[in-house]
C-alpha cells in the first residue's frame, strides 16, 4: 500500500518568485516512481515532472525541479520564476504498485501578479 | 500523437439510473486506468484494464464496472447511481500500466452530476 501526504492545502507566491511544494510518501514497493501533476481550472491533469526512485539525481524540467530525499520519503517540487500560468492544483503521486497512482490531497497554488 | 479523449465531458443523471463513460487512450497504449475525483475523497483509483482484462481494482462497490475493447478503448459503467457518485471521472493511459513505471497520461475527464 502507498500513502502520499501534502501538508500545504494552499500556497501563494509573487510572480517571478520561487515556491516549494511539499510532499511525503510511504510505500512498500521496492521499485516506484514519483510524480507531480498539475490540474488547472480546466481539470486536465498534466504531468509536470517525474522521478525514478532508484536515481539519486533530482529531476528537472525547465523551471521545475524536485528535491528527492529517499531516506526521509520526501519529494518536494520547486517552481522557479513563477508565472501566472502556473496557478493550479498540484498533486504529488506515487506509482509502480498494483493500485495505480496514489495521490495526495493537492496544494492549491496562487500566483500573485 | 493525439492525447487521451473522454466522452461525454458532462453528464447529468438521476438517482437509480445507470451511466456509461468512454475513454480512448493514446495510440499504442494498452493500459487504461480510471480514477474518481471528489472534493472530499480526492483522487481514488477505480480499476485498470490491460489488453482487455481487468488487472487491478480499487475499493469501490460492484456497481462500478468497466471493460476494454480490442482497440484499447475502455468504458466505465456505474449502475444504480447514488448522489455520492457525483464526481469527475478521469481516465489515464500508459503503455504497460500498473506494476510498471510508465507515466500515465490523463484525459480531460467526465463530470458526472447525480440529482
Amino acid at each position: 500500500a502507498q500513502t502520499v501526504t501534502q501538508s500545504q492545502p494552499e500556497m501563494s507566491v509573487q510572480e517571478a518568485e520561487t515556491v516549494t511544494l511539499s510532499c511525503t510518501y510511504d510505500t512498500s514497493e521496492s521499485d516506484y516512481y514519483l510524480f507531480w501533476y498539475k490540474q488547472p481550472p480546466s481539470r486536465q491533469m498534466i504531468l509536470v515532472i517525474r522521478q525514478e526512485a532508484y536515481k539519486q539525481q533530482n529531476a528537472t524540467e525547465n523551471r521545475f525541479s524536485v528535491n528527492f530525499q529517499k531516506a526521509a520519503k520526501s519529494f518536494s517540487l520547486k517552481i522557479s520564476d513563477s508565472q501566472l500560468g502556473d496557478a493550479a492544483m498540484y498533486f504529488c503521486a506515487s506509482g509502480g504498485g498494483a493500485d495505480g497512482l496514489t495521490f495526495g490531497k493537492g496544494t492549491h497554488l496562487i500566483i500573485q501578479p | 500523437k493525439a492525447g487521451v479523449t473522454q466522452t461525454p465531458r458532462y453528464l447529468i443523471k438521476t438517482r437509480g439510473q445507470q451511466v456509461t463513460l468512454s475513454c480512448s487512450p493514446i495510440s499504442g497504449h494498452r493500459s487504461v486506468s480510471w480514477y474518481q475525483q471528489t472534493p472530499g475523497q480526492g483522487l481514488q483509483f477505480l480499476f485498470e484494464y490491460f489488453s482487455e482484462t481487468q488487472r487491478n481494482k480499487g475499493n469501490f462497490p460492484g456497481r462500478f464496472s468497466g471493460r476494454q475493447f480490442s482497440n484499447s478503448r475502455s468504458e466505465m459503467n456505474v449502475s444504480t447511481l447514488e448522489l455520492g457518485d457525483s464526481a469527475l471521472y478521469l481516465c489515464a493511459s500508459s503503455y504497460r500500466g500498473a506494476f510498471s513505471t510508465d507515466t500515465q497520461y490523463f484525459g480531460p475527464g467526465t463530470r458526472l452530476t447525480v440529482l
